[in-house]
């Protein structure tokens, strides 16, 4: 159970697009549709963003996009603003109903 | 309001047991799985445990397995997880989390209770 392997960090000014990876195995996010990104704001709880690698809950902004391929998996975030400076988790489903974390990935907006 | 809070945290020493407590409100809990979820100081989110709708299906992440047994009582709407043998890297903020029938992902978050492991 390694934890998934996502970029410490990235950036990118206001309106501008970013990508964050998220790479796993062929055990779980390259086996399974059942990847799920979530922000966490400082002191906050982690909110769900997209779910089942492209889709997206009631509420969340169509600027957040979601994609697989292999083993990779990725969030994008167009039209950056302000408030989506956060800390960014991926999660698979590993199979035998285990669940596996990126390691998070800390977005500025410059 | 549809909501989950935890409770159960605090100091423990090394060795020492501690049972958390997640009570669930504004939603049939019995209708949905519910998982652990823990972050350590300043780190990031680490999956610890799942339990089906019925509690027939139970999982750990390696790094518990053996000392940690998650239960629910659909009767009390509520979530448990009893920590035994806690080590330092214990220490986190554990979240409960609720995943839709089926599904594989956490649409519900409560707000976290600390769990400081130390002597």
């Amino acid at each position: 159970q390694s934890a998934l392997t996502q970029p410490a960090s990235v950036s990118g000014s206001p309106g501008q697009s970013i990508t964050i990876s998220c790479t796993g195995t062929s055990s779980d996010v390259g086996s399974y549709n059942l990847v799920s990104w979530y922000q966490q704001h400082p002191g906050k709880d982690p909110k769900l963003m997209i779910y089942e690698v492209i889709k997206r809950p009631s509420g969340v902004s169509n600027r957040f996009s979601g994609s697989k391929s292999g083993n990779t998996a990725s969030l994008t975030i167009s039209g950056l603003q302000a408030e989506d400076e956060a800390d960014y988790y991926c999660c698979s489903y590993a199979g035998s109903s285990t669940l596996l974390f990126g390691g998070g990935t800390k977005l500025t907006v410059l | 309001e549809v909501q989950l809070v935890e409770s159960g945290g605090g100091l423990v020493q090394p060795g020492g047991s501690l049972r958390l407590s997640c009570a669930a409100s504004g939603f049939t809990f019995s209708s949905y799985e519910m998982n652990w979820v823990r972050q350590a100081p300043g780190k990031g989110l680490e999956w610890v445990s799942y339990i089906s709708s019925s509690g027939r299906t139970i999982s750990y992440a390696d790094s518990v397995k053996g000392r940690f047994t998650i239960s629910r009582d659909n009767a009390k709407n509520s979530l448990y997880l009893q920590m035994n043998s806690l080590r330092a890297e214990d220490t986190a903020v554990y979240y409960c989390a609720r995943a839709p029938p089926y599904y594989w992902y956490f649409d519900l978050w409560g707000r976290g209770t600390l769990v400081t492991v130390s002597s």
